[in-house]
């Protein structure tokens, strides 16, 4: 079984702070890691996704970073907004190149004002 | 171009009842993914469909859980004899062919 363990479980920032979400994956044939934005009551978004043929990835505010060798992966947000409090979760391929995910535990992210 | 649609959005069933969960995927989509959510926790795998067929059911409960992907229409998550422990969020997410999954709102089941 697939396992991915994120930390912290919750991180409180200040506005304009750069919360860093981490992840760290098993064994994968497959390269694909995707970080997911919940709000309450909503469904998990698409936020940003990276394959490990390259180490660093932008998106607007949202950066992935990778370590293959670690088998480690981390998201910051740049310039960190009220807005961006949700619950954030990193996935990885289930293994075997099967097509579902295995998804972190989440990470509860409150930007304060 | 719609997103991936679930429906209802809300259920509540009376133990022993039947729960049936929809999910009509994105436009083009033909791989769907069903999770399932514990208050507080993370998304579970259930199972994986493509048209007419199951792929990867590894996360389904053996007894009481089946799904189904006809060639028409939407994508059934079908729970029998619900039990208060089944009371989750339900979600649904397609994609077309790499691994890139885009999830729709959810049902919450609540049983009592």
């Amino acid at each position: 079984q697939q396992q991915v363990k994120q930390s912290p479980q919750s991180l409180i920032v200040q506005k304009g702070g750069i919360p860093i979400i981490n992840c760290a994956y098993e064994n994968t044939a497959f390269d694909y890691f995707p970080w997911y934005q919940q709000f309450p009551g909503k469904g998990p978004a698409l936020l940003i996704a990276i394959r490990p043929d390259v180490s660093e990835k932008k998106e607007g505010r949202f950066t992935i970073s990778f370590n293959k060798s670690a088998k480690q992966f981390s998201l910051h947000i740049m310039d960190s907004q009220p807005g961006d409090s949700a619950t954030y979760f990193c996935a990885a391929p289930k293994p075997g190149g099967a097509d579902g995910l295995t998804f972190g535990k989440g990470t509860h992210l409150i930007i304060q004002p | 171009n719609a997103g991936v649609m679930q429906n209802p959005r809300h259920l509540v069933r009376r133990r022993g009842q039947e729960a049936r969960l929809r999910c009509s995927p994105m436009k083009g989509h033909s791989h769907v993914y069903w999770y399932r959510q514990l208050p507080e926790e993370g998304l579970k795998f259930m199972v994986y469909l493509q048209k007419e067929n199951i792929i990867d059911e590894s996360g389904m409960p053996k007894e009481r859980f089946s799904a189904e992907f006809p060639k028409e229409g939407p994508s059934i998550l079908r729970i029998q004899q619900v039990v208060r422990g089944d009371s989750a969020a339900y979600f649904c997410a397609s994609s077309l062919s790499e691994n890139i999954q885009y999830f729709g709102a959810g049902t919450r089941l609540s049983v009592l």
